[in-house]
């Protein structure tokens, strides 16, 4: 019974394709995470959304663009992708709490989406 | 300079060692502090959070200095199993739902 799951867990596609990532958690957290880690595992922020509203949105480009169709999903879009978009792409989940964040949470991770773009 | 700094290693040591991992964060006004573990191929699962008085797991001891603002992981009597990738995240002080992590630092325990 996965916590927070994600798919595809390997994509390989040719430059300039679209494509999405889905993630979706059953554990009734309220903040979900996109990360990227790049080939020398820095595991980077990109986006943080909870109760299906966006609230962290890190410097990623514009052909990056995530989804939430509710507080269990977490989607993310890809368009006319790039060599430089090849990492794995985590989604983590955790809960708010009594303060109104996450930050003395544990994020819980998705099992990552390998990328690579040809 | 990055949000937080780890030494890469790789710390090669073998078994029934202690071992002890630093790190460095920027932002002064960061509040929580973890240690996660990453093992090859797979996601990063928390191994411990980092109180402010210190705490202990077990074999794990994680002590946490604002002064200097670094945080420290000890691991007493290292098992095969505790060889992957340590990392330490830091949350973003008041951005307090931004966490950065540290690029990790890797514990090869040998027989």
């Amino acid at each position: 019974d996965t916590a927070v799951s994600q798919t595809p867990k390997y994509l390989v596609t040719q430059m300039g394709n679209d494509k999405s990532i889905k993630c979706e958690q059953n554990l009734g957290h309220d903040t979900m995470y996109w990360y990227k880690q790049d080939s020398k595992k820095f595991l980077k922020i990109m986006f943080s959304y909870n109760n299906k509203e966006l609230i962290i949105n890190e410097t990623v480009p514009n052909r990056f663009s995530p989804k939430s169709p509710d507080k269990a999903h977490l989607n993310l879009h890809i368009n006319s992708l790039e060599l430089g978009d090849s990492a794995v792409y985590f989604c983590a989940s955790s809960q708010e709490d009594s303060s109104g964040g996450s930050s003395y949470n544990e994020q819980f991770f998705g099992p990552g989406t390998r990328l690579t773009v040809l | 300079r990055k949000e937080v700094e780890q030494d890469p290693g790789p710390f090669n040591v073998p078994e029934g060692a202690t071992v002890a991992f630093n790190c460095t964060y920027s932002n002064s006004a960061s509040q929580s502090f973890f240690w996660y573990r990453q093992d090859c191929r797979k996601e990063p699962k928390l191994l411990m959070s980092v109180y402010s008085s210190g705490n202990e797991d077990g074999r794990f001891t994680a002590q946490l200095n604002r002064a200097s603002q670094y945080i420290s992981l000890l691991i007493r009597d290292s098992k095969l199993s505790d060889s992957a990738t340590y990392l330490c995240v830091v949350n973003g002080g008041y951005n307090f739902n931004k966490f950065y992590f540290g690029s990790g630092t890797k514990l090869n325990v040998k027989p």
